[in-house]
This record gives C-alpha cells, sequence and structure tokens, in this order.
C-alpha cells in the first residue's frame, strides 16, 4: 500500500510555462514533505520542503503548496526552465526526528519542451 | 566533502552469485539509509541505521538481502544469492539529522 502517491508518471510543459507536478498521501501523521529532484545516472537531490503547519514555501522559481484536508501537495515551477528537465520525488516523513525514514512516491518524469 | 560514495557505479553477475554493495556516508552524518529504485515500485527503502546501528530494515525483501554498517564511515548491502529479479539501482543516503543526501548510486544487473 503506498503511502505517498504521484499518479502522473510524466508530465511535458512548454519551456517558460508553468509546471505543476502532483503528490497525494495517505498518512495522517506525516508532517513534513520534501520533494527531490533526480538526474539521469545521478542520486536524488533536495529541492524544496514544507511542514505541515504551512500552506506553501517559496524558493526562487519553485513553490511547493500543501492542503492538509485533502492529503494534497503540489510542486509549482515557475518558469519552467530546460535544466528543470529531470525525475521529480514527493517524500514524506512523520515525527520531530528527522532521522526517521522518509517514504517517497514512485516519481513523475518532467520533461521541458524547447 | 566528496558527497556520498558508492561502489561500484554498475554491477553485472549471474544468477546465485553474491553481490556487496558498498557505501561511504558524508562524514558526520549519523544516519545511513539504503534504497532501491525500480519503476514498479519507485523508489523503495531497504534499511536504515542510526550511530552504526540498523533501526528498521522492514523495507529489506528476502533474508538473501543483509546489510552492515561496521563503523561510521562504512556500510555494505549484500545479497546472497542474486537473482534476475533483484536488478534495480540501488541508493545509499546519509543524514546529518534532517535532509538526506544520495551517492550516485549502483545499477545492479543479474542475468
Amino acid at each position: 500500500d503506498q503511502q505517498v502517491k504521484q499518479n502522473s508518471p510524466s508530465l511535458s510543459v512548454q519551456e517558460g510555462r508553468i509546471s505543476i507536478l502532483n503528490c497525494d498521501y495517505t498518512n495522517s501523521m506525516f508532517d513534513y514533505f520534501l520533494w527531490y529532484k533526480k538526474y539521469p545516472a545521478e542520486g536524488p537531490t533536495f529541492l524544496i520542503s514544507i511542514s505541515s503547519i504551512k500552506d506553501k514555501n517559496e524558493d526562487g522559481r519553485f513553490t511547493v503548496f500543501l492542503n492538509k484536508s485533502a492529503k494534497h501537495l503540489s510542486l509549482h515551477i515557475v518558469p519552467s526552465q530546460p535544466g528543470d528537465s529531470a525525475v521529480y520525488f514527493c517524500a514524506a516523513t512523520s515525527g520531530g526526528n528527522r532521522d526517521d525514514k522518509i517514504i517517497f512516491g514512485k516519481g513523475t518524469r518532467l520533461h521541458i519542451l524547447p | 566533502d566528496a558527497g556520498v560514495i558508492q561502489s561500484p557505479r554498475h554491477e553485472v553477475t549471474e544468477m546465485g552469485q553474491e553481490v556487496t554493495l558498498r557505501c561511504k556516508p558524508i562524514s558526520g552524518h549519523n544516519s545511513l539509509f539504503w534504497y532501491r529504485q525500480t519503476m514498479m515500485r519507485g523508489l523503495e527503502l531497504l534499511i536504515y541505521f542510526n550511530n552504526n546501528v540498523p533501526i528498521d530494515d522492514s523495507g529489506m525483501p528476502e533474508d538473501r538481502f543483509s546489510a552492515k554498517m561496521p563503523n561510521a564511515s562504512f556500510s555494505t548491502l549484500k545479497i546472497q544469492p542474486s537473482e534476475p529479479r533483484d536488478s534495480a539501482v540501488y541508493f545509499c543516503a546519509s543524514s546529518p539529522g534532517q535532509l538526506q543526501y544520495f551517492g550516485a548510486g549502483t545499477r545492479l544487473s543479474v542475468l
């Protein structure tokens, strides 16, 4: 049973437009959410996170929105750039101890079209 | 710091052989994680250590898989005997207590 779901395996977006990647979770104990980005032949790297006490966190072109009642979060990239083409993993964890394991979704492959 | 270092980067072996994957975490990080990435299951946690002690190995698929962390700077993931369905990319990650930092992974192919 997947606790973190990314239902879109892939997404194509025109360069300069907004990319929206979605993620749903089932465990109401999750209180910290992360997005990781992965290029081919490399390991995932941290992109942005959000605590459950917030509903929005912004870092440059990247914004994560959290809707706790719907158990849904999304990552917005504006404007999308060619270097954003990668696999994006949504992840979640619970508890104040960040040593706890992180549960990852299956990932969404984002293609930025020229 | 060179980051999390995994070796080998690629491993091709025959069914039934023993496979050992190695990981050197970032110095000072007290947690280490082993993940497996497949198309079907995505990125799944196999086991994680805190201060060299295994904390949660519930993700280890079978007794054929074992992991050790003899000291703070080294960990191994062993598969014995290996099977074709073990083919995947295996990642190691370390953490100072907040974010996880991943190695480049080992791509394992079991023929």
